[in-house]
């Protein structure tokens, strides 16, 4: 059975600064990837979605990075904002199947 | 932008009382998912549906949930009875028929039952 790891659950920055969050999956039988965001009391906006074959994605400030064989993503987050506060969610398919498994999140705070 | 849409937004329930939540996926899009949040469970999969037709509803207790698609704009999830425990928010995520396109979730329904 899939299971998906975020460490940290929650990290405190201040303004500015680049942070990495941390995904890891015990299978790396996965289609594919999709980071996630969170706003307090909110649904969940899709960042970014990586396939098997990936390595990267981009958008804007953020990259996220895959890395099947070894079972980890990453998150990049360049210049952090205090709009960036929210919860990051990694979320992966399976090669067998179509659902979505959920990491635990990292609840971020950028500080100003 | 499409948008997956969710109602109702919040429901307070008194105990025993049956619940539906509605969800109107994005149009063309003939993969649904339901998916309950908790802070003790995080994000887990209740139920999902391709073309209409129910595939996984192993995490959901079937003694009081199911779900339903009526037509392929609507799928709807029942509570009955309700318990305290249900108490929770309630995601429905719809996709196309490719995998290769990610998954978008609605605003969610907050459920609390009293």
């Amino acid at each position: 059975k899939q299971e998906v790891t975020q460490i940290p659950a929650a990290l405190s920055v201040p303004e500015g600064e680049n942070l990495v969050l941390n995904c890891s999956f015990t299978d790396s039988a996965i289609y594919n990837l999709q980071w996630f965001r969170q706003d307090p009391g909110k649904g969940l906006t899709s960042l970014l979605l990586i396939q098997s074959s990936q390595r990267e994605q981009t958008s804007g400030r953020l990259n996220a990075s895959l890395d099947k064989s070894s079972g980890r993503s990453t998150l990049y987050i360049a210049a952090s904002q205090p709009g960036d506060s929210a919860t990051y969610l990694c979320a992966v398919v399976n090669n067998a199947g179509n659902m979505l498994t959920f990491g635990g999140g990292t609840r971020l705070m950028v500080k100003p | 932008d499409a948008r997956v849409t969710q109602t109702p937004r919040h429901k307070v329930t008194e105990m025993g009382q049956e619940v539906t939540m509605r969800c109107q996926p994005i149009l063309g899009h003939n993969t649904v998912f339901w998916y309950r949040q908790t802070m003790m469970q995080g994000l887990e999969l209740l139920a999902y549906f391709r073309n209409r037709a129910p595939l996984d509803d192993s995490g959901m207790p079937k003694d009081r949930f199911s779900a339903e698609m009526p037509d392929a704009t609507l799928a709807t999830l029942k509570i009955q009875p309700s318990e305290p425990r249900d108490s929770a928010v309630y995601f429905c995520a719809s996709a196309p028929g490719s995998r290769d396109y990610g998954y978008t979730f609605g605003s969610g329904t907050r459920l609390t039952v009293v």
